[in-house]
């Protein structure tokens, strides 16, 4: 059964710095992978998606990359802002299973950047 | 083109109540899936759709929880006999086909008081 674990739980960082959250998984057979962002009270907002043939992706500020081997993915957040607060969230779906590809979460990172 | 559409965005059921969380998928996706997100915990896959099949519903409790997925309308997930710890964010992802890529609705907050 997979396992997604995200650490740390929690960050606060100033504004202006890059940081680094974590995401490891127990299976490394996964098709692809997703982090998300998440308000509170709100929905989910995908941020990157990496197929598991590909070794990271970029949009904008944000980067991840993903080492199936190791079972590990980073996201890469340049030049923090305070409107980069929220939960964010890996998941990975599983190659071959019965459920279609449905995404394993890990408990999210909770993030504040204060000004 | 809209996104994933959820209704009720908040519901508030009594103990022993009838819940009923509909989702409509982006336009051209057929599979829905259906995930949970309990306080304090991660959010757990439920169920996968395609119109008119269930096709994994590992995920689901085994008693009062039910879901659907008609040739017409949304999808809909039903809980019969609402208990305490059915309190909880209901999510409702679309997809194209069964390995692209999920987008979420906003979520249904379910409240049994």
């Amino acid at each position: 059964k997979q396992e997604v674990t995200q650490i740390p739980a929690a960050l606060s960082v100033p504004e202006g710095e890059n940081l680094v959250l974590n995401c490891s998984f127990t299976d490394s057979a996964i098709y692809n992978l997703q982090w998300f962002r998440q308000d509170p009270g709100k929905g989910l907002t995908s941020l990157l998606l990496i197929q598991s043939s590909q070794r990271e992706q970029t949009s904008g500020r944000l980067n991840a990359s993903l080492d199936k081997s190791s079972g590990r993915s980073t996201l890469y957040i340049a030049a923090s802002q305070p409107g980069d607060s929220a939960t964010y969230l890996c998941a990975v779906s599983d190659r071959g299973s019965n459920s279609g590809y449905a995404l394993n979460f890990g408990k999210g990172t909770s993030l504040l950047v204060t000004p | 083109n809209a996104g994933v559409m959820q209704n009720p965005r908040h519901l508030v059921r009594r103990r022993g109540q009838e819940a009923r969380l509909r989702c409509s998928p982006m336009k051209g996706h057929s599979h829905v899936y259906w995930y949970r997100q309990l306080p304090e915990e991660g959010l757990k896959f439920m169920v996968y759709l395609q119109k008119e099949n269930i096709i994994d519903e590992s995920g689901m409790p085994k008693e009062r929880f039910s879901a659907e997925f008609p040739k017409e309308g949304p999808s809909i997930l039903r809980i019969q006999q609402v208990v305490r710890g059915d309190s909880a964010a209901y999510f409702c992802a679309s997809a194209q086909g069964r390995s692209y890529e999920q987008y979420f609705g906003p979520g249904t907050r379910l409240t049994v008081t």
